[in-house]
């Protein structure tokens, strides 16, 4: 059965912290994605690579870096949180091969800066 | 810039009702996808539509890409409670492994 699995389900930290989110998947994919959702806006892309050290900004990478040092896992950083980012964040991956192929998600960490 | 833009945002109706959700774009692309997202997790793949016109069941819920490839709709007959969540549609960015998404439509089946 294949697997997305992120760090958190529920963090709260606070403004001016650094916060690390971490995604893995247990499918071989090439291409991971960071996603948040907010009610009435859908889910934005931040970021998403498609290769080990390879990455590109989505729509939204303001306030936001990313690290791909292994081909499973994707992590999502926050150099310094501010209340904004609050927010439900979404790791997905798919098969590089064909683009539009089906996106596998995790089951999202909502997070909230105090 | 590709857009997808879903109606309608909310709806709320009885079980055994029949519904449309609509997903709409002024440009084309090559497959139209349809994810289910149920509260306090992330969206699951329903269906992908490729070809114009086509038409995919899913037990009650039936789906159809438009012939210019711009849209898509979503019809399910006889609502359950069990179909209630966030449904949204999405769609490869051209030349990219990207997706966007539509804002979706939250549906709530009452008993």
């Amino acid at each position: 059965d294949v697997k997305v699995t992120q760090s958190s389900r529920y963090l709260v930290k606070r403004t001016g912290e650094k916060v690390f989110l971490e995604c893995v998947q247990d499918m071989d994919h090439e291409n991971m994605f960071w996603y948040r959702q907010d009610p009435g806006l859908g889910l934005r892309l931040i970021y998403f690579s498609y290769d080990v050290k390879m990455k590109e900004k989505g729509d939204i990478p303001e306030g936001y870096s990313v690290s791909r040092e292994k081909k499973e896992r994707f992590s999502l950083i926050l150099e310094s949180a501010s209340t904004n980012q609050t927010s439900m964040y979404l790791c997905a991956s798919s098969l590089g091969e064909v683009m539009g192929n089906e996106q596998f998600f995790g089951p999202g960490t909502r997070l909230t800066v105090l | 810039t590709q857009l997808l833009e879903q109606s309608p945002q909310f709806l709320s109706i009885q079980e055994g009702e029949n519904l449309t959700v609509y997903c709409n774009s002024s440009s084309v692309f090559s497959s139209l996808q349809w994810y289910r997202q149920e509260p306090g997790e992330g969206p699951v793949l329903l269906v992908t539509v490729v070809t114009g016109g086509e038409v995919k069941k899913l037990k009650r819920l039936t789906f159809q890409f438009g012939d210019a490839r711009k849209d898509s709709s979503l019809h399910i007959t006889a609502a359950q409670p069990g179909d209630t969540g966030l449904y949204l549609c999405a769609g490869p960015v051209s030349g990219t492994y990207k997706y966007i998404f539509g804002t979706g439509t939250r549906l709530k089946v009452l008993a």
